[in-house]
């Protein structure tokens, strides 16, 4: 069954610290992994995209990392902000699906809070 | 800016009562969706729409209809919402299909309430 897990799924750190987050998945075959960011109350934006042959990829304090023989990809933040409070979810594209669209599969997220 | 608008944002109605969630993109965008999100279920395809007057079901389609008239509007429709149907509703839209590592822009979400 093709699924996507998060963990942890709730996780409290203090400003200034770092932390990893963590998407298993066993979808296969698989084209790409996408992390989305989803502060309370809003649409999820997109922070990067993992294609199969991509090791690591950054975007200012957000680093990605994948790892497709083992099926997991990672976000490491590093020296965290109060504005990084958010829920990250991870999405994995499925293609065995018929058609342009080819299924998402989503992960259930990480819920961070950042404290002062 | 570039966007996609979801109205209302925040909506409280009664069994039976036929309401419409509207939702554009000033993106040119031709690949539009709907989800649902739930506590515990995550986001969850309703619809989705590759072009104009081109929509096919998503993961949990029943008790929603759909239109795409026109490429920048796709509006959500609940014929007779039930109390299962409350959720927190997301339209999004892309270039590409999602599939095709096309990205997601999601509207800010529209609350319902079905009473």
């Amino acid at each position: 069954k093709n699924q996507v897990e998060q963990s942890p799924q709730s996780l409290i750190i203090l400003e200034g610290k770092n932390c990893t987050l963590q998407c298993n998945y066993t979808v296969s075959p698989f084209s790409n992994l996408r992390w989305y960011k989803q502060d309370t109350g809003r649409g999820p934006v997109s922070l990067t995209i993992m294609t199969f042959s991509e090791n690591t990829k950054s975007n200012g304090r957000y680093t990605a990392t994948l790892d497709a023989d083992t099926k997991q990809s990672s976000l490491h933040i590093t020296a965290s902000q109060l504005s990084d409070s958010a829920s990250y979810i991870c999405v994995v594209t499925f293609l065995g699906g018929a058609g342009n669209n080819r299924k998402l599969i989503w992960g259930l997220g990480t819920s961070l809070a950042v404290n002062p | 800016e570039a966007q996609v608008t979801q109205n209302p944002r925040y909506l409280i109605t009664v069994t039976g009562k036929k309401l419409t969630v509207t939702c554009s993109q000033n993106m040119n965008h031709e690949y539009m969706s709907w989800y649902r999100q739930d506590p515990g279920l995550g986001l969850r395809q309703i619809y989705y729409s590759m072009n104009v007057e081109v929509t096919d079901k998503g993961d949990v389609p029943e008790g929603y209809k759909v239109s795409r008239k026109e490429k920048r509007n796709f509006p959500l429709i609940l014929e007779s919402p039930s109390p299962n149907q409350t959720s927190l509703y997301f339209c999004a839209s892309s270039l590409l299909a999602p599939a095709n590592t096309g990205e997601l822009f999601f509207g800010e979400g529209s609350r319902l309430t079905v009473l």
